[in-house]
């Protein structure tokens, strides 16, 4: 019920084109979904977060996709480029301060030039 | 404005052996945590700490262990160091207003285990 399934486990996108990853929860007490970009050698760095008032939320090229009833979440990448090549992590966590944070396993993301 | 910090960056050590990781928050956040990343999997949490008091502890033996300094900083130690120990260790700091929003990680310290 802790879990964070993520798929794909990587993925491989032409230049332009729209990565799509997605992640799927159990315990409904989560309220907070983030998702993180990790370059290799650095640590994870927080691309975009939403809450499960709202069915969707944008930062630039970003997107994330929010089915509560489902409970799944997706991250969109618009307009991919060659830079955006990383490892995606989404998590999810409860708002209370005692709460802990589950982190999926990673989507390893190519952008091909 | 110096982001989390971490050291030291790599690390060997042999089995049975204790280690310490050793991590310093952004200026002016108060909360710290601690993540176990194994290769090829996403961040796994170890220990929450708030104004040097321990708020949140993950699925580790007891051989984990973690304190945080009155400037925020933290170490975690490891006793009796085991193959499996063998991972990078992320340090994450936040603003003492929500524990899990906006975590700023470290680059991390990559602890090899032989």
């Amino acid at each position: 019920q802790q879990q964070v399934k993520q798929s794909p486990q990587s993925l491989i996108v032409q230049k332009g084109g729209i990565p799509i990853i997605n992640c799927a929860y159990e315990n409904t007490a989560f309220d907070y979904f983030p998702w993180y970009q990790q370059f290799p050698g650095k640590g994870p760095a927080l691309l975009i977060a939403i809450r499960p008032d709202v069915s969707e939320k944008k930062e630039g090229r970003f997107t994330i996709s929010f089915n509560k009833s489902a409970k799944q979440f997706s991250l969109h990448i618009m307009d991919s480029q060659p830079g955006d090549s990383a490892t995606y992590f989404c998590a999810a966590s409860g708002m209370n301060r005692d709460d802990k944070i589950i982190f999926g396993k990673g989507t390893r993301l190519h952008i091909l030039p | 404005d110096a982001g989390v910090t971490q050291s030291p960056t790599h690390l060997i050590k042999t089995r049975g052996q204790h280690v310490t990781l050793r991590c310093s928050p952004i200026s002016g956040h108060k909360s710290v945590s601690w993540y176990q990343q194994v290769l090829g999997q996403g961040p796994q949490f170890i220990f929450q700490y708030y104004e040097k008091e321990e708020r949140g502890r993950g699925n580790f033996p007891d051989r984990f262990s973690a304190r945080q300094f009155p400037n925020y900083s933290s170490e975690l130690n490891v006793n009796a160091l085991l193959l499996g120990d063998s991972a990078l260790y992320l340090c994450a700091s936040s603003p003492a207003t929500g524990w899990n929003e906006k975590l700023f990680f470290g680059s991390g310290t990559q602890l090899s285990v032989l």
